[in-house]
């Protein structure tokens, strides 16, 4: 079966770096998600990765897969009040008719 | 472009009422669509999804059901409310390329049963 799970919270000071943690299960997984949820609103995707990858770096964020260990992972650098949000994690495969699979949510908290 | 509807923002409904939540999709066809539940401010769940119309597929046993009467018309329905239905409901749809599936999500309704 398909299980994404996620650090809980995460609380970081404004201008250090944020890292949010993620494993799943499934090892068809083609592609990694990372999405992010402001308060009261729907989600919206902020980055993806292709399983073949090990990383892909976009502005200030970087995300690292090591598919070994089924480990995905979503750097902020520089991080500011506007990034406190619930970051979620997801992963999609063929095996499940390309259903997007969620984890939990990261709440990051930053401090000013 | 494509874009998402989805209604109402906010709903008060008192045990044991009807419930209808509507979500459409535009500038897009045949698009998966989903029903997701958010408790307690985090933790997504989903409760439905459909790849056409008339097609559901529920993934956890519940007090709630849904229907696509249209390709781009995705309806979250319950007869009877309970308290537990409260919480953060999200519709999203998505499309695949090749095997990248890519979610768009509305803005939610906030549903308090009382």
């Amino acid at each position: 079966g398909e299980d994404v799970e996620q650090s809980l919270f995460l609380s970081v000071r404004e201008g250090d770096s944020s890292v949010i943690n993620c494993t799943y299960t499934d090892s068809s997984s083609t592609y990694l998600y990372w999405y992010k949820q402001e308060p009261g609103a729907g989600l919206q995707l902020l980055t993806y990765i292709f399983s073949n990858m090990d990383m892909k770096q976009d502005q200030r964020l970087t995300v690292l897969l090591n598919k070994k260990d089924k480990h995905l992972s979503l750097r902020i650098a520089d991080t500011q009040t506007g990034d406190s949000a619930i970051y979620f994690c997801a992963e999609s495969s063929g095996r499940y008719g390309n259903k997007l699979v969620f984890g939990a949510g990261t709440i990051l908290r930053v401090k000013s | 472009s494509q874009t998402i509807h989805q209604w109402p923002a906010t709903l008060v409904q008192p045990v044991g009422s009807p419930l209808s939540l509507e979500c459409t999709v535009e500038g897009t066809s045949n698009p998966n669509l989903y029903w997701y539940r958010q408790a307690a401010g985090r933790g997504l769940q989903l409760l439905f999804y459909s790849v056409g119309i008339g097609q559901i597929s529920s993934e956890v046993p519940q007090n709630l059901s849904a229907s696509r009467p249209q390709d781009r018309q995705f309806i979250l329905s319950s007869k009877k409310l309970l308290l537990s239905d409260s919480g953060f409901y999200l519709c999203a749809w998505s499309v695949t390329s090749g095997m990248n599936t890519e979610a768009f999500f509305g803005q939610g309704t906030r549903l308090t049963v009382v």
